[in-house]
């Protein structure tokens, strides 16, 4: 069976601090993929990043950080520099291989105050 | 730009009233699927076609149903809605051997 553990079920922050969101992931396959989406909102499911299980470099995309750790079943983001437009609900995923189904976190509400 | 459109954004119905959510793509994905995501919850996998091909998840209720006539459309029908169907629908897509989903913006669904 897989799971997907977000333990912050919320975070406030004030606009310009650092913020990370943490996941956790449990699966018995080789071969897998991770993803974290975002949901504002308006409620649409904003894909952010794909990331296989067999590639572990960190990926930096803007403000955007990501840390995908095996060892440790660990794929956190993290917000350099937040913004209001940051606050959402983010989620992170897990499907194997072989499957289409996405299991999901329970999400994460990050605020960014100004 | 391609994408994935869901009609109407809202939609409001009467407790046992059919109801029909609709899916378009112009991404030309041959996986479609329908979550559904109640208040402060994950989405949840209802259904999914590959193709023409229907895959049912198991612990959906029957009241839910669905139909893909072409690669673009897909629709979801609530035969009975009862007030525990509120709830946000999703849909998203998929290339057969893709990995990642792309999600419409959704259908607020509010039964009175």
């Amino acid at each position: 069976a897989q799971k997907v553990t977000q333990a912050q079920t919320e975070i406030s922050v004030v606009e310009k601090e650092d913020v990370t969101l943490d996941c956790v992931y449990e699966t018995r396959d080789t071969t897998y993929y991770l993803f974290w989406y975002k949901q504002p909102p308006s409620g649409e499911l904003v894909f952010l990043i794909r990331r296989n299980s067999f590639d572990e470099q960190n990926e930096i995309s803007g403000r955007y950080s990501w840390n995908f750790q095996k060892s440790t079943s660990s794929f956190n983001f993290t917000i350099t520099a937040s913004q209001v437009v940051d606050s959402a609900v983010y989620f992170c995923a897990l499907r194997k291989a072989s499957g289409s189904r996405l299991t999901f976190g329970e999400g994460t509400q990050l605020t960014v105050n100004p | 730009d391609a994408m994935v459109i869901q009609n109407p954004r809202y939609q409001v119905t009467q407790f046992g009233k059919p109801v029909t959510l609709s899916c378009s793509q112009t991404l030309n994905h041959n996986v479609m699927y329908w979550y559904q995501q109640k208040s402060s919850q994950a989405p949840k996998l209802l259904f999914h076609y590959y193709d023409k091909d229907f895959n049912n998840e198991a612990d959906t209720p029957d009241n839910f149903q669905s139909r893909r006539p072409n690669t673009s459309f897909c629709f979801l029908d609530i035969r009975s809605p009862g007030l525990g169907d509120a709830a946000m629908y999703l849909c998203a897509t998929s290339t057969q051997g893709g990995e990642t989903q792309y999600f419409g913006p959704g259908t607020r669904l509010l039964v009175l």
